[in-house]
């Protein structure tokens, strides 16, 4: 399967405690996106890279959420002091162009 | 700040049926439109996507249609099959890409 990846797929963890997710693109896709989606709602973004750099961040990203993109292929999106609201799924995408995005299954997080 | 909504939030209806969901965006300042589909634990898949310049696009048995100056756009499924049960997604494209709350879809057997 060439499609985009991430892991894991489902993490559950305690208020407070950090978390890291990973998404791997499609190879050749030098675009890569981060979204959240909350339980009833469509996914809203949260980051985007072109290659290594990330070149735009939502205000959605507080100063606890980090994320990198390294060598611009993989990217880990970071949780720090998790807490219930940050409860969702994570949405990673990737593009080879602006015309569309292809989306990894998701990580789903569920803060205790 | 472009907002997208999706009427309706839910809908069901037996199978074979010929359905409508209907999205409607605030600016129409849009690069394209896009119809994704989710399913539970498989992530989004695009559907149809519509450039600005363009009113509709066709794939078997989906037609999504755009009309930009009145902020809408449709999607209509044809003879609906119980394989199409998901969430559909609206999403316009301008500097970023803004989603729409979905439409569930069941359709029933």
């Amino acid at each position: 399967d060439t499609g985009v990846s991430q892991n894991p797929r489902h993490k559950i963890t305690k208020r407070g405690q950090n978390v890291t997710f990973r998404c791997d693109p499609i190879s050749e896709h030098n675009r890569l996106y981060w979204y959240r989606q909350t339980l009833g709602q469509g996914p809203e973004f949260l980051t985007y890279f072109q290659n290594e750099a990330q070149l735009e961040k939502s205000r959605l990203l507080s100063d606890r959420f980090s994320a990198e993109r390294p060598k611009g292929s993989f990217s880990t999106l970071e949780i720090q002091r998790t807490e219930q609201g940050d409860s969702a799924m994570y949405l990673c995408a990737s593009s080879p162009d602006l015309l569309t995005q292809y989306f990894g299954p998701g990580t789903r997080l569920l803060v205790l | 700040k472009q907002e997208v909504t999706q009427i309706p939030a839910a809908l069901s209806v037996p199978e074979g049926e010929n359905l409508v969901l209907n999205c409607s965006f605030t600016d129409s300042a849009i690069y394209n439109l896009q119809w994704f589909r989710q399913d539970p634990g498989k992530g989004l898949t695009s559907l149809l996507l519509i450039q600005s310049s363009q009113r509709e696009q066709t794939s078997g048995r989906l037609n999504a249609s755009l009309d930009k100056s009145s902020g809408r756009s449709t999607l209509y499924i044809a003879a609906s099959q119980p394989g199409d049960s998901a969430t559909y997604l609206c999403v316009s494209r301008g500097n970023k890409l803004v989603f729409g709350a979905g439409t569930i879809l069941r359709v029933k057997s």
